[in-house]
């Protein structure tokens, strides 16, 4: 069993929808990324995540510590958001979640 | 500025050759790291280094090996190289662990 679980692994929605990615973990963390891989296959490090809420543009990422959960929102998702998000965390090393592909259809 | 570089972009190589992929980064940040992502897009981290410590993920063969002149460096060097080692592998940087942090754009390796 992974020490970061993601659900969904694949997710389809219209343009539009409001999309939400989990990711829990079973191991004590310092921090949590959310990561998004484009099908370029670059990485970008969307979000670092110690506590709460953060909030960027039209993505909306939280967690909560007690229940080792964090979740990424999408609002008014759009096309260009089609990517791979992946949940990495740091506790005494990195884990990463398999990553869920994201495909918004217009 | 591309703040974190890695060359070559592709490598393709015979077997039971060695190889290295370098990186830089502008940064000035005290961190680096190397990454694997297989043919399943599962990403794997294989080393963190700074100037005080190196944590290798213990699963990595020790023919992988980085290699830091400076802050600003870290190079990963592999030797003989197996048909398994053929993925992506990314570089990244941060101001430590619990700073986000910044990738390369990889470097594709293709070992035949």
């Amino acid at each position: 069993k992974n020490e970061v679980e993601q659900s969904p692994q694949n997710l389809t929605a219209q343009e539009g929808e409001f999309i939400t990615i989990n990711c829990s973990y079973s191991v004590g963390i310092s921090a949590l990324h959310w990561l998004q891989q484009h099908p370029g296959g670059g990485i970008v490090s969307l979000f670092m995540l110690s506590s709460g809420k953060k909030k960027h543009g039209r993505l909306i990422a939280t967690i909560n510590i007690q229940e080792k959960h964090s979740s990424l929102h999408i609002t008014a998702s759009h096309p260009r958001d089609s990517a791979v998000y992946i949940c990495a965390v740091w506790g005494n090393q990195f884990y990463f979640g398999t990553g869920t592909s994201l495909t918004v259809i217009p | 500025d591309t703040a974190v570089s890695q060359t070559p972009k592709y490598l393709v190589t015979q077997m039971g050759n060695d190889k290295s992929i370098k990186c830089e980064q502008n940064l000035g940040h005290d961190t680096m790291y190397w990454y694997k992502q297989d043919s399943k897009k599962f990403l794997k981290i294989m080393f963190s280094y700074n100037n005080k410590e190196l944590i290798i993920n213990e699963t990595v063969p020790n023919r992988f090996s980085p290699k830091s002149p400076d802050k600003a460096h870290l190079n990963l060097h592999i030797n003989s190289l197996e048909l398994g080692d053929s993925a992506v592998y990314f570089c990244a940087s941060s101001l430590d662990h619990n700073y986000g942090y910044t990738f390369g754009s990889g470097t594709r390796l293709t070992v035949v």
